[in-house]
């Protein structure tokens, strides 16, 4: 596609259920990022994916998260048993290769996941 | 110590003022810096990429100096829509590849 995008844009649910988020990254970007900001905060890193592998999953806060990749394409971030405290925005980037050389991030509008 | 650190501001800063932002990295072995402009509630878009011999885009000058690991941009003339937050990005060497580390931001309020 044109962009990155992701889905649900918004997203309420209950403390306990489990939410997936799905990111689809531009066509031929080899390389995708999750990353979670809260209301007022920067960015924190989650996870990273170079095709379907990923090499670093030590920003997933908790093992709640998990998160995959297919085709070299489509991502789902998946939280497990909610707590109040994921509410967040989460955002997808996606990028030629990893930020080597001067190629920079192209995110997607986010989805904003709301706890209650 | 944080990988990326900015003030956080606000700068608040009149129509066609100079203001000038600094951010800090801590990774000697980074090779990529950009800056990021982050609006209210949107996603953040990539500003320039910053290089070892400064450049420049318009009203816009981004300059990094490798030996103290800083990396600075500088907004010429001001206007009301540069108002928003300004993400310094470094990306981080990771075993063999590298992922960008964003700082918190430094805010910007153009007053008319």
């Amino acid at each position: 596609g044109a962009g990155v995008s992701q889905s649900p844009s918004n997203k309420v649910t209950e403390k306990g259920k489990d939410v997936e988020l799905r990111c689809d990254p531009i066509s031929g970007h080899t390389a995708l990022y999750w990353y979670r900001q809260r209301l007022g905060q920067g960015l924190e890193f989650l996870i990273y994916f170079q095709g379907n592998s990923a090499p670093d999953k030590s920003g997933l806060p908790s093992d709640r998260f998990s998160a995959e990749r297919t085709g070299e394409s489509v991502s789902t971030l998946t939280i497990q048993r909610t707590q109040q405290e994921d509410s967040a925005v989460y955002l997808c980037a996606s990028s030629p290769q990893t930020g080597t050389g001067s190629y920079g991030y192209t995110f997607g509008s986010g989805t904003r996941l709301t706890v209650v | 110590r944080k990988e990326v650190e900015q003030d956080p501001g606000p700068f608040n800063v009149p129509e066609g003022a100079t203001v000038a932002f600094n951010c800090t990295y801590s990774n000697s072995a980074s090779q990529s810096f950009f800056w990021y402009r982050q609006d209210c509630r949107k996603e953040p878009k990539l500003l320039m990429s910053v290089y070892s011999s400064g450049n420049e885009d318009g009203r816009f000058t981004a300059q990094l100096n490798r030996a103290s690991q800083y990396i600075s941009l500088l907004i010429r003339d001001s206007k009301l829509s540069d108002s928003a937050t300004y993400l310094c990005v470094v990306n981080i060497p990771e075993d063999s590849s590298y992922k960008l580390i964003f700082g918190s931001g430094t805010r910007l309020l153009v007053r008319p």
